[in-house]
Formats: structure tokens, C-alpha cells, sequence
């Protein structure tokens, strides 16, 4: 199995600010990587995928990037409703894996 | 719209079986591969099988093989997970998502989840 080693873990930032959130394979897997973004009670939603594509109706200020072993997901200039848990996944070879979750709090 | 809905969550003993369903509309279901993804209790994600859009290859994940069956009638549009020799560490909502057309890809829908429960 590719494990995922995803970080932080937990982030505290404001409306506003420029976060990332890493993730890095314990082996390559080209670009197959996805994020996705999930708020208490809900279903995840995705956000990229492809490591850097933008799942349509994401806004913008969500970008990923990345390949190989280390991916990014970045998101600029935060908003109210970015305040979530942030998810990545290998879809690279079965077991399909995710990280281990990072939760975006308000500061 | 594309939907996913999940049903047959419950409270089950240790040991016992449950059969969860998760009925697609929107899209061509038949064309297709799916997932069953869970989430215990406040914990992160967890890949639970895949099945490919004819239902010819499937794949589990290592806690489940040998216990879970995931299925698909096609014709009713809809997806299972039955479960047996359920175990207390199998709580957790179980969702079903759909990859994209193109196989192998991320999981661009997801159903709102049903919560499974062992428990005696």
C-alpha cells in the first residue's frame, strides 16, 4: 500500500490569508492525487484533482500542485466558508489511500 | 441532478450482517465504477472497495476482505456493500462516490452517507 503522510494536521489562520497543506507518498504516483474538502455532518466534495485540476465550480482561490511524491494544496486569500477538514487521496493503485485529514480552523 | 443516496445503516451486534444500497440517478450508472468510502466517528477517510462499471473487477481493502461483498444491479441503478462478521471498529458512515467517466479517477460525487453501528 502508498501511505500518505499529510500536514499540518491541524491549521489556524484567518479570512484572508494564503495557507498550504502538504502531502507526500512513500512512493511516486505521477500526478494521480485528488483533494477534497469536507465540513462537519457532510460528505466530502472534491476539490482537484489530477494533483492541479480544479473540480468545476471551485472557486479559484483553491489551487494544487505537485507530482511524483509531494503535492500541495493551496488556497489564497481564505474565506468564511474554507473553514473545513482537507482531505488528499492516491488514486494511483488499489488500496486506494487518503491522508490523515488537515482541519483548517479559525485563528 | 447526479445523486447518490445511501440506505440500510442501522445497529447491528458484533458478528452479525447488514446489507447497505446506494441508489444513483442523474447519470448513466451503468457506465460507471464505484466506491464505498467510510468514516468512523470522528476519524479521516477510509477506502472501503471499488467495483468496476460492468461489475468485473473488485477490490477491497485489507479490513474488510474476506467479510464485505460490494455488488451492483445495474438495471435497478443501484450499488450494495453487504457485510459480514461485522466487528465494532466497522462503525462509521459509509459513503458511496462515483469516479468520472474516464476509469480510475477521483471521486467527483458522493452520497450524504448512512451510519452503521456495531454495538451489543
Amino acid at each position: 500500500a502508498i501511505w500518505m503522510t499529510q500536514s499540518p494536521s491541524l491549521l489556524s489562520a484567518s479570512t484572508g490569508d494564503r495557507v498550504t497543506i502538504s502531502c507526500r507518498m512513500s512512493q511516486g504516483i505521477s500526478s494521480y492525487l485528488a483533494w477534497y474538502q469536507q465540513k462537519p455532518g457532510k460528505a466530502p466534495e472534491l476539490l482537484i484533482y489530477a494533483a492541479s485540476t480544479l473540480q468545476s465550480g471551485v472557486p479559484s482561490r483553491f489551487s494544487g500542485s505537485g507530482s511524483g511524491t509531494d503535492f500541495t494544496l493551496t488556497i489564497s486569500c481564505l474565506q468564511s466558508e474554507d473553514f473545513a477538514t482537507y482531505y488528499c487521496q492516491q488514486y494511483y493503485s488499489f488500496p486506494i489511500t487518503f491522508g490523515q485529514g488537515t482541519r483548517l480552523e479559525i485563528k | 441532478q447526479v445523486q447518490l443516496v445511501e440506505s440500510g445503516g442501522g445497529v447491528v451486534q458484533p458478528g452479525g450482517s447488514l446489507r447497505l444500497s446506494c441508489a444513483a440517478s442523474g447519470f448513466t450508472f451503468s457506465s460507471y465504477g464505484m466506491h464505498w468510502v467510510r468514516q468512523a466517528p470522528g476519524k479521516g477517510l477510509e477506502w472501503v472497495a471499488f467495483i468496476r462499471y460492468d461489475g468485473s473487477n473488485k477490490y477491497y481493502a485489507d479490513s474488510v476482505k474476506g467479510r464485505f461483498t460490494i455488488s451492483r444491479d445495474n438495471s435497478k441503478n443501484t450499488l450494495y456493500l453487504q457485510m459480514n462478521s461485522l466487528r465494532a471498529e466497522d462503525t462509521a458512515v459509509y459513503y458511496c462516490a462515483k469516479e468520472p467517466l474516464a476509469p480510475g479517477g477521483a471521486f467527483d460525487i458522493w452520497g450524504q452517507g448512512t451510519m452503521v453501528t456495531v454495538s451489543s
